[in-house]
């Protein structure tokens, strides 16, 4: 079951902040944050694991309500270096596999 | 410097071909993950393997193929019975196999983008 992104998009100006929404129907073992500019790689940012621990980038944090099965990632203090679409990936098994949201879309202007 | 290495960048398919993309890591990561990328969605698992010698697959398997006979490649073949092919291929690996729960980051390669002729 493919996990829910809120928004699908949005726009800011440099400084301010933004939250971006994943919310899954499933169970939840971990909640991954992955960042994609057009035509390239995705890139981890963060993953945060069942229990509260979370392994990632150091300007960017993340929540995750095990009982709710969501986790909220946010952007503070925007740069333009932060525009790009940025997907949660949820995992509610056994292993490391992942089912990705559809991604929300982030442009910083200047 | 370690990473994941996919090519071609760019292919392009004929009716009734079979095309194979290339994966190679030098991470030592014993999982590795091929996903398909449509425009405005998100990424989807075609197959998955979390040691040599074994694969599984994910949620759009059908027309597909993979091997897993080294732990540094994981081929995708894309065959004849892939009827809508065009779309953006990434491979991704990561450390961990069986016994890790979700706990590990996918590092992903640059992509292959196939379309059809």
């Amino acid at each position: 079951q493919q996990p829910v992104q809120s928004p699908q998009a949005v726009i800011l100006r440099e400084g301010e902040d933004a939250v971006i929404n994943c919310s899954s129907s499933k169970a939840l073992y971990s909640v991954h944050w992955y960042r994609q500019k057009h035509g390239e790689a995705p890139v981890f940012l963060m993953i945060l694991l069942k229990g509260g621990e979370q392994k990632g980038h150091e300007k960017i944090s993340a929540s995750f309500n095990e009982k709710k099965q969501q986790s909220s990632l946010y952007l503070t203090a925007s740069q333009l270096s932060y525009s790009g679409t940025y997907f949660c990936g949820t995992n509610g098994e056994y292993g490391n596999k992942l089912v990705f949201g559809a991604g929300t879309i982030l442009r910083v202007k200047s | 410097d370690g990473g994941i290495t996919q090519s071609p960048k760019y292919l392009f398919r004929k009716e009734g071909q079979n095309v194979t993309l290339s994966c190679e890591q030098n991470l030592n990561h014993d999982a590795m993950y091929w996903y398909r990328q449509d425009p405005g969605q998100g990424l989807r698992l075609i197959y998955y393997s979390q040691i040599v010698n074994d694969f599984q697959k994910g949620d759009i398997a059908e027309g597909y193929s993979v091997s897993r006979e080294k732990k540094e490649s994981f081929p995708l073949t894309v065959t004849s019975a892939q009827k809508n092919p065009t779309a953006f291929y990434l491979c991704a690996s990561s450390m961990g196999g069986s016994v890790l729960t979700g706990n590990q980051p996918q590092h992903f390669g640059d992509g292959t983008r196939l379309s059809i002729l």
